[in-house]
């Protein structure tokens, strides 16, 4: 059964700090990590994909893949109170039509 | 203009009831979805069509049947509701099929009394 793990949190930061987000997962063959936000009450929105080893960078967030170790991060630099969300990690196995979501982590960052 | 959109945002019904949700995409994508979110927030897969035609048919109660009369539109219909399907569904869609991202629609939150 193909997993997806993330810590629930909360994550707690301060304002102004890196927010380091981990994601791990079971199947080997995974070849597609996605990063969805989730404010309270509203629908997840896709943040970063990433589909090779090393590191993704877009504006404050970078996506690193690690398949040796089957992890996949999301670092949040400069982190603002509007960051405060909840982060989904989805993987794609090779080949397969399904992702697999994590629980998400619940990220608080305080003023 | 709203990229992915559901129809009702809520629906509150007793159980037993027939209920249906609809779903619309404008992005031109080829792929459509029907995720269930539960009270814990674990978004879970149900089905998903590719150019009308079913790929994926998770674990679902025959109660949920899904139907795609274009590539562009993806409805929902649940026969005789239970409390258990308490939940908010989530459409959505990607260009294609496997390893796309996702856009989702704005969620129905369903309520069984």
């Amino acid at each position: 059964q193909k997993e997806v793990e993330q810590n629930s949190g909360p994550l707690s930061v301060p304002e102004g700090a890196i927010a380091s987000l981990n994601c791990t997962y079971s199947d080997r063959g995974s070849q597609s990590f996605f990063w969805y936000r989730q404010y309270s009450g509203k629908s997840p929105e896709l943040i970063m994909f990433i589909y090779s080893n090393g590191d993704k960078e877009d504006g404050r967030f970078t996506a690193q893949l690690n398949k040796a170790s089957q992890y996949v991060s999301l670092l949040i630099r400069d982190s603002q109170p509007s960051d405060s969300a909840t982060y989904l990690c989805a993987v794609n196995a090779g080949g397969s039509y399904i992702p697999t979501f994590g629980r998400g982590t619940s990220l608080i960052v305080h003023p | 203009d709203t990229a992915v959109s559901q129809t009702p945002k809520y629906l509150v019904t007793q159980m037993g009831n027939d209920k249906s949700i609809k779903c619309e995409q404008n992005l031109g994508h080829d792929t459509m979805y029907w995720y269930k979110q539960d009270s814990k927030k674990f978004l879970k897969i149900m089905f998903s069509y590719n150019n009308k035609e079913l790929i994926i048919n998770e674990t679902v109660p025959n109660r949920f049947s899904p139907k795609s009369p274009d590539k562009a539109h993806l409805n929902l219909h649940i026969n005789s509701l239970e409390l258990g399907d308490s939940a908010v569904y989530f459409c959505a869609s990607s260009p294609g099929p496997g390893n796309q991202p996702q856009h989702f629609g704005d969620g129905t939150r369903l309520s069984i009394l």
